[in-house]
């Protein structure tokens, strides 16, 4: 089973602060990232899927890197609000399968 | 946009009775797949499939069966409950596989097995 971890598993920053967390993964048999934002009691919601090294996206405040050769994955919120407040989660197939491997997530809370 | 839908949202039972959680989607989709989600354990992947009449076990499949009669539809079916089994349920679905495609999540069931 692929080994994914997210660090810190959680945060607590002041409004306007801008963050960053990471999710580590086997650099071998790289195929994909994905990053997800996900509320208490709503559905997990796509921010981003990676496939390349050196990739970066960017939707709004929030953006992305990847870095496949040394297995990680940089997420940055800018200029934190409390509508930030979810749990971050990052997910890889685990080989060439359709299994989605989910990190533990980063617990994010801004604090007004 | 109906995209994933999940049915029941909240469930309660008893051990040793069996149910079934509805998933259906309406984008087309090939791919569907099924998650727990425990406190401290993220989502931990149960069955998928990736397309009608395939399916395939995940990571925690054991106590749950499944089966993809049609592109649409994707129940999850516990065989007799457990107390182990009290979690949330996601759905999720996505054009073709999950290496370069976004996954969209339904809404989630609520599942407590007394």
């Amino acid at each position: 089973i692929l080994n994914v971890e997210q660090s810190p598993q959680s945060l607590h920053v002041q409004e306007g602060d801008s963050t960053n967390f990471t999710c580590s993964f086997p650099s071998s048999n790289f195929y994909a990232l994905h990053w997800y934002r996900w509320e208490t009691a709503k559905s997990p919601e796509a921010l981003f899927v990676m496939t390349l090294n050196g990739d970066e996206k960017k939707k709004g405040r929030i953006s992305a890197t990847l870095n496949t050769k040394e297995g990680y994955s940089y997420l940055y919120i800018k200029g934190s609000q409390p509508e930030d407040s979810a749990t971050y989660l990052c997910a890889l197939p685990g080989g060439a399968t359709n299994k989605l491997i989910f990190g533990t997530g980063t617990l994010l809370a801004v604090q007004p | 946009n109906a995209g994933v839908t999940q049915t029941p949202k909240f469930q309660v039972l008893k051990t040793g009775q069996s149910m079934t959680l509805q998933c259906a989607q309406d984008m087309n989709h090939e791919y569907m797949s099924w998650y727990r989600q425990d406190p401290g354990m993220g989502l931990r992947l149960i069955h998928y499939s990736v397309g009608a009449g395939i399916t395939d076990q995940g990571e925690v499949p054991n106590g749950y069966n499944v089966s993809r009669s049609t592109t649409e539809d994707f129940p999850l079916r516990l065989l007799s409950a457990a107390p182990s089994q009290t979690s949330v349920y996601f759905c999720a679905s996505s054009s073709r596989g999950v290496s370069g495609n976004t996954i969209y999540f339904g809404e989630g069931s609520w599942l407590t097995v007394v």
